[in-house]
Parts: C-alpha cells; sequence; structure tokens
C-alpha cells in the first residue's frame, strides 16, 4: 500500500516556540493532503485540507495564521504550529489522498507526530 | 445529522466470535467507503475499501456496503486480541470530501 511518512514523531517544546511537522507520500503523488488532530480518547478532527500549489482550506475554528500549512510539492506538506501554547498539545496527523482509476481515491495516514508543549 | 455514524461502544466479544461493526451515511449518492483500524496512540491504518453493493472479502475481514439502506457494515472472524483496537469507518461522497466517523472501540476478550 501507499506510505506516508510524518517527522518528527515526537516534539517537546517550550511555550511560544514554533514547530513544523513535515508530511511526505512517498511512494505516491498527492495533490491533497490532510491534518488532523487528536484528542487522548476522542475522534479525529479535520483541522485542514492541503492542496499542492494553493492555500489550505481550513476547517470552521481552526485559526489559519496560528496553524501554517504549505504544500510546496505532490509529496510533501508542512504544518506549522506558530507560538505554541500548552494547549496545543496533541497528537497531529496527517493523511496523503491516493487518487485511483475511477474514482478510487483513497487516504493514507502518516504515523502522526505528537506535540507537548511545556 | 452527521454525515458519518458509529456506535461509539465499547463493543466486547471473545476471542474466536465474529465482530460486527456497523456504520450508516447520509449521502445518498457517496461512492467511496473504508474501514480504518487505530490502536491506542497510533494513527488510522487503511484495512478494507468497498465501491460497489454486496460483500468484500480479505483475510478474516468482510465488508459489506448496502448503498439502498445507506449502512457499510465490517465483519472481522476469528477475532483475536490483536483486533482489540477503534476502527473508523469513512466515507467519500462525488464532491470528493472524505468523512469519518468517530469510531467503534472493540475489544476481543481472551
Amino acid at each position: 500500500g501507499a506510505v506516508v511518512s510524518q517527522h518528527p514523531s515526537r516534539v517537546i517544546c517550550k511555550s511560544g516556540t514554533s514547530v513544523k511537522i513535515e508530511c511526505r507520500s512517498l511512494d505516491f503523488q498527492a495533490t491533497t493532503m490532510f491534518w488532523y488532530r487528536q484528542f487522548p480518547k476522542q475522534s479525529l478532527m479535520l483541522m485542514a485540507t492541503s492542496n499542492e500549489g494553493s492555500k489550505a482550506t481550513y476547517e470552521q475554528g481552526v485559526e489559519k495564521d496560528k496553524f501554517l500549512i504549505n504544500h510546496a510539492s505532490l509529496t510533501l506538506s508542512t504544518l506549522t504550529v506558530t507560538s505554541a501554547h500548552p494547549e496545543d498539545s496533541s497528537f497531529y496527523i496527517c493523511s496523503a489522498k491516493s487518487s485511483g482509476a475511477q474514482g478510487t481515491d483513497t487516504q493514507y495516514f502518516g504515523p502522526g507526530t505528537r506535540l507537548t508543549v511545556l | 445529522q452527521k454525515e458519518v455514524e458509529q456506535n461509539s461502544g465499547p463493543l466486547s466479544v471473545p476471542e474466536g466470535a465474529i465482530a460486527s461493526l456497523n456504520c450508516t451515511y447520509s449521502d445518498r449518492v457517496s461512492q467511496s467507503f473504508f474501514w480504518y483500524r487505530q490502536y491506542s496512540g497510533k494513527s488510522p491504518e487503511l484495512i478494507m475499501s468497498i465501491y460497489s453493493n454486496g460483500d468484500k472479502e480479505d483475510g478474516r475481514f468482510t465488508a459489506q456496503l448496502n448503498k439502498a439502506s445507506q449502512y457499510v457494515s465490517l465483519l472481522i472472524r476469528d477475532s483475536q486480541p490483536s483486533d482489540s483496537a477503534t476502527y473508523l469507518c469513512a466515507v467519500k461522497n462525488t464532491g470528493n470530501q472524505f468523512y469519518f466517523g468517530t469510531g467503534t472501540s472493540l475489544t476481543v476478550i481472551p
């Protein structure tokens, strides 16, 4: 199956710093990638949809100036959490859409990045 | 009404039994349906996709789709403790939007 990587897998930072998370599709090109956040024992929450070469589409309630998304190539999207605060501590997961024949597009998830803000 | 609905569980089955997970969706013209498995602390992993009515089997897993009734299910035969996880149902509509259910927690009791 298609492979998606994320880096780093875990990051601990001080309050007020910025953290960049990379999401890469390793064996396929992804015009669309998604960024999710998941708090403990809660369901996935879609934060934004990232399209290569254009601005990301953010879900309601997600601050675009705080969560900067760049999808500069067909295999790489980055999420930067700016001026992180303890309430931003969460599990951030990206996924990449693999396009298939006759509408068989599928999302494949990266392994996630656990962010802890002290 | 949510786009995709699942019973949150928890669902408990004894080892060796069949686990049945159900999902309903609201958009009648949805085209693609997926089941993901998520272990605690890990990201979701795709286990099955189904696009047409009927059954699709892959090893111990069988996905069932009924577009008329707008439901999709996942059967796990010979359940193992390692199947204990949260199972997410996802639906892609004609607008290429993916919707995820909140997941059903499954525990297989040895």
